[in-house]
């Protein structure tokens, strides 16, 4: 089975902190993603990446940069922590290439900015 | 505008009921895939079923299949013999092929199973 492992269920941090979401997958997948999910709002793309070193904006990538220094690897920045991004973080990974692939979500990380 | 629509926010359903979650879509790419999502109060997103837009038949994994009406570009997820544990947040969501690997999401359907 696919594992997407976020590196924590609850983080709270403060604002203008930097904050940093892991994010491993032990697949072997190309393509990785990161979400935020809100209330009434659904999943929103923030940056998706498809091998490594690459990156690229997805729908909200305001506030936020990313780093993929190994495949496996995806991690989410928040470069000055805001009240407003507090939220839920969902990283997902999937196989490039084949239409059919799901992406595999990991367990989220529920993020409150104080 | 959006691309997924999921119009019903919330449904109660009694168990063992068979209950339809409604999916409508609006693309122009002939080749595109759709998904379905489940995800308990946990929070963890799990996979439930694939259906592209070239398939012939619907798709079907165990008590989910998909309704598939592609002139209508609707795709409802139905889960037959509802059980308690269904109970969660349902997304469609739409992959086109002309955009790479990202997928598109719906705003949800919340499903509660009464006992």
């Amino acid at each position: 089975d696919v594992k997407v492992t976020q590196s924590s269920r609850y983080l709270v941090k403060r604002t203008g902190e930097k904050v940093f979401l892991e994010c491993v997958q032990d697949m072997d997948h190309e393509n990785m993603f990161w979400y935020r999910q809100d209330p009434g709002l659904g999943l929103r793309l923030i940056y998706f990446s498809y091998d490594v070193k690459m990156k690229e904006k997805g729908d909200i990538p305001e506030g936020y940069s990313v780093s993929r220094e190994k495949k496996e690897r995806f991690s989410l920045i928040l470069e000055s922590a805001s009240t407003n991004q507090t939220s839920m973080y969902l990283c997902a990974s999937s196989r490039g290439g084949r239409g059919n692939q799901p992406q595999h979500f990991g367990d989220g990380t529920r993020l409150s900015i104080l | 505008a959006q691309k997924i629509t999921q119009t019903q926010p919330g449904m109660f359903v009694q168990e063992k009921e068979a209950v339809t979650l409604d999916c409508t879509y609006d693309t122009s790419d002939p080749s595109y895939g759709l998904f379905w999502y489940k995800q308990p109060s946990s929070g963890e997103m799990i996979f439930l079923i694939y259906q592209g837009s070239y398939d012939q038949q619907n798709a079907t994994e165990g008590r989910y299949s998909l309704n598939f009406q592609k002139a209508r570009k609707s795709a409802n997820l139905v889960i037959s013999a509802s059980q308690l544990g269904d109970s969660a947040m349902y997304f469609c969501a739409m992959r086109e092929e002309n955009r790479d690997d990202k997928i598109i999401f719906g705003k949800g359907t919340r499903l509660h199973i009464l006992p």
